[in-house]
């Protein structure tokens, strides 16, 4: 167990839909990573929001965003969705933003677009 | 962008046995990170081991340890006296601070460990 929790753990929907997708970091980490994995594929790093300012951000799509909040959870959102949208969505965090920091990744959400 | 290549997708290993796991990167940058990460059937991604670039010293944890030739840009995982557990999806990972310290993973390599 790394620390990190994802809610949920599944999701269905439809395409057109919107979902959310919810990340709560370890305890003391400020820095939160989105990424998308898809079936077969490796992990494309999606964004970085660090003490809640968005810190790099990668492939990520407009259809998607992303918030860090106060309490350092974040969530994903992922609107007008496509059935090309379905992946397992990892968070990872640390404690800060740099290069050495390592990653502690969750357990991740599975979305299913159908 | 970096790009980090896995040229095995699949290999295998007899229990206890040792076997070595490929990944190349391609970079200009002098100051990144390069990870290895396991990805069991459950699917969490576990840090297996890092490496600074700016060390020469190869790292290693307990079984694991890497071959890290800065010159070549390759940086290789081996696994000595395999167990069944280390059957899993194996990912190597770039990191540059150049880059905006994002993640770069390669395809995986997925590793068998036979009985």
């Amino acid at each position: 167990d790394s620390g990190v929790t994802q809610t949920p753990k599944h999701l269905i929907t439809a395409t057109g839909q919107r979902v959310t997708l919810r990340c709560s970091p370890r305890s003391g980490d400020l820095s939160v990573y989105w990424y998308q994995q898809s079936l077969d594929q490796g992990l494309q790093f999606l964004i970085q929001y660090y003490n809640g300012e968005e810190r790099a951000k990668g492939n990520i799509l407009e259809r998607f965003s992303a918030q860090q909040f106060p309490d350092l959870h974040s969530e994903l959102n992922l609107s007008s969705l496509e059935l090309g949208d379905s992946a397992l969505y990892f968070c990872a965090s640390s404690v800060l933003a740099g290069v050495a920091d390592t990653q502690y990744f969750g357990p991740g959400t599975r979305l299913t677009v159908l | 962008a970096q790009t980090v290549t896995q040229s095995q997708p699949e290999m295998s290993v007899q229990e206890a046995e040792t076997v070595t796991l490929s990944c190349t990167y391609d970079t200009s940058e002098s100051d990144y990170y390069l990870f290895w990460y396991k990805q069991p059937p459950s699917r969490q991604m576990i840090l297996v081991i890092r490496q600074e670039a700016y060390k020469q010293q190869n790292a290693t944890e307990n079984r694991f340890s890497v071959n890290f030739q800065k010159a070549a840009k390759s940086f290789s995982l081996k696994i000595s006296d395999s167990q069944l557990g280390d059957a899993a999806m194996y990912f190597c990972a770039y990191r540059g601070s150049n880059t905006g310290n994002q993640f770069y993973f390669g395809t995986g390599t997925s590793l068998t460990v036979i009985p």
